[in-house]
């Protein structure tokens, strides 16, 4: 069985500042896809960055980019120059290559402060 | 793109009477429709995977009579909550499913509160 294990309930920054959010995974298979989900007050879930198993370099979109160590089955959010709207739950996920269901991490509430 | 729709956003109910909720994808055909669970301030639980045409798979501790799940169409997906109590007050999610990149794109969920 897959887990994704996120060690940070809680994480608050100062807005334009730097932030990193935790996210570790146990799989026995070799394909498989990471995201990070946001799901700001309004509670819909929204897709931050995705990344393929299979690829070495790491995904980025924008000012959201992931740290992906395979080896070590770790893969990290960071988000550059917060802003105020990036106040959310992060939820990290992972499904296997073929199979669509999520395995979600128990999520961190990110806060950006003013 | 990649739009999906559920209604109603919120619904409140007697005890003992059943709720309907729909999920549809709006500009796209969804090879699997998701339906989760979340509690306040808990992470999303996956309650049943379907596919169009054919019977849901429910997650284990699930219960297949009390959640009735419906795909008619490969856009269209309905959870009936039957005879809800208030333990059954929650937050419900759809999501549906594309193939490609295993994506799953999420509904904007339905509050049901059940007094």
């Amino acid at each position: 069985a897959q887990t994704v294990t996120q060690s940070q309930p809680e994480m608050s920054v100062q807005e334009a500042e730097t932030v990193t959010l935790s996210c570790t995974y146990d799989t026995s298979e070799n394909n498989y896809y990471l995201f990070w989900y946001k799901q700001p007050p309004s509670r819909q879930m929204i897709l931050v960055i995705r990344q393929e198993a299979y690829k070495q370099q790491n995904a980025t979109e924008n000012r959201f980019s992931v740290n992906f160590q395979k080896a070590a089955k770790s893969f990290s959010l960071k988000i550059s120059d917060s802003q105020l709207g990036d106040t959310a739950m992060y939820f990290c996920a992972f499904t296997i290559f073929g199979n669509e269901k999520l395995t979600f991490g128990t999520g961190t509430r990110l806060t950006i402060i003013p | 793109g990649a739009v999906v729709s559920q209604h109603p956003s919120r619904v409140i109910c007697k005890s003992g009477t059943s709720v309907k909720i729909e999920c549809r994808s709006l500009d796209f055909q969804a090879t699997t429709m998701f339906w989760y669970r979340q509690f306040p301030k808990k992470s999303l639980m996956l309650m049943a995977t379907s596919n169009e045409g054919s019977k849901a798979t429910y997650e284990q501790g699930v219960e297949k009579d009390k959640f009735l799940i419906n795909h008619a169409s490969l856009t269209l997906s309905t959870l009936t909550v039957t005879s809800a109590h208030p333990e059954d007050s929650s937050f419900y999610i759809c999501s549906a499913g594309v193939n490609t990149y295993n994506e799953q794109f999420f509904g904007p969920g339905t509050r049901l509160t059940v007094l």
